[in-house]
């Protein structure tokens, strides 16, 4: 069993939909990060974040350490969002990663 | 800056040949990795690395080696490729503690074993 769940695994949404992705892990962990890939792209890190809340323009992370969950929200969803959102997890040197979900926004 | 460069992006190798995957980073950033990603998997640690001179195994290493003479420099080396190792490589870095900087990924490469 992979030390990183996602769900959903694939996800479609109208422009201007409320998308939330969701985390969970099994181990202990010193961070928690949520990634982005568009189609055929590069990997861009979006979030790092150990406990709490944070936010960056439409996309907004959340974590629990006593449920072991984390999610990742998309507010007013737009085409350009569509892309693979991975979690993964981190002890001081190695990060574990989820399966990722993959996001398709349609206009 | 150029952030992470790795080259090359493509690569189709005979079964048995051996190649080197090249990894640069600009931020002087003490931590680098080397993950693969194959379809419906997520990406998975080969190899890390947490300075000049160190280097130590992921979760995949078997086949493939690392050397870290250099802060800027990480390559990876197959050995002796195998269709198995078909798939698409990421190189990593961050500044030390890696797990718990952000991580600066490289565009990848995509490589094929017949």
């Amino acid at each position: 069993k992979n030390e990183v769940e996602q769900s959903p695994q694939n996800l479609t949404a109208q422009e201007g939909e409320f998308i939330t992705i969701n985390c969970s892990y099994s181990v202990g962990i010193s961070a928690l990060h949520w990634l982005q890939q568009h189609p055929g792209g590069g990997i861009v890190s979006l979030f790092m974040l150990s406990s709490g809340k944070k936010k960056h323009g439409r996309l907004i992370a959340t974590i629990n350490i006593q449920e072991k969950h984390s999610s990742l929200h998309i507010t007013a969803s737009h085409p350009r969002d569509s892309a693979v959102y991975i979690c993964a997890v981190s002890d001081d040197y190695k990060l574990s990663f989820g399966a990722g979900t993959t996001v398709t926004v349609r206009a | 800056n150029a952030g992470v460069t790795q080259t090359p992006k493509f690569q189709v190798l005979k079964t048995g040949q051996s190649m080197t995957l090249q990894c640069a980073q600009d931020m002087n950033h003490e931590y680098m990795s080397w993950y693969r990603q194959d379809p419906g998997m997520g990406l998975r640690l080969i190899h890390y690395s947490v300075g000049a001179g160190i280097t130590d195994q992921g979760e995949v290493p078997n086949g493939y080696n690392v050397s870290r003479s250099t802060t800027e420099d990480f390559p990876l080396r197959l050995l002796s490729a195998a269709p198995s190792q078909t798939s698409v490589y990421f190189c990593a870095s961050s500044r030390i503690t890696g797990g718990n900087q952000p991580q600066h990924f490289g565009d990848g490469t995509r490589l094929s074993i017949l």
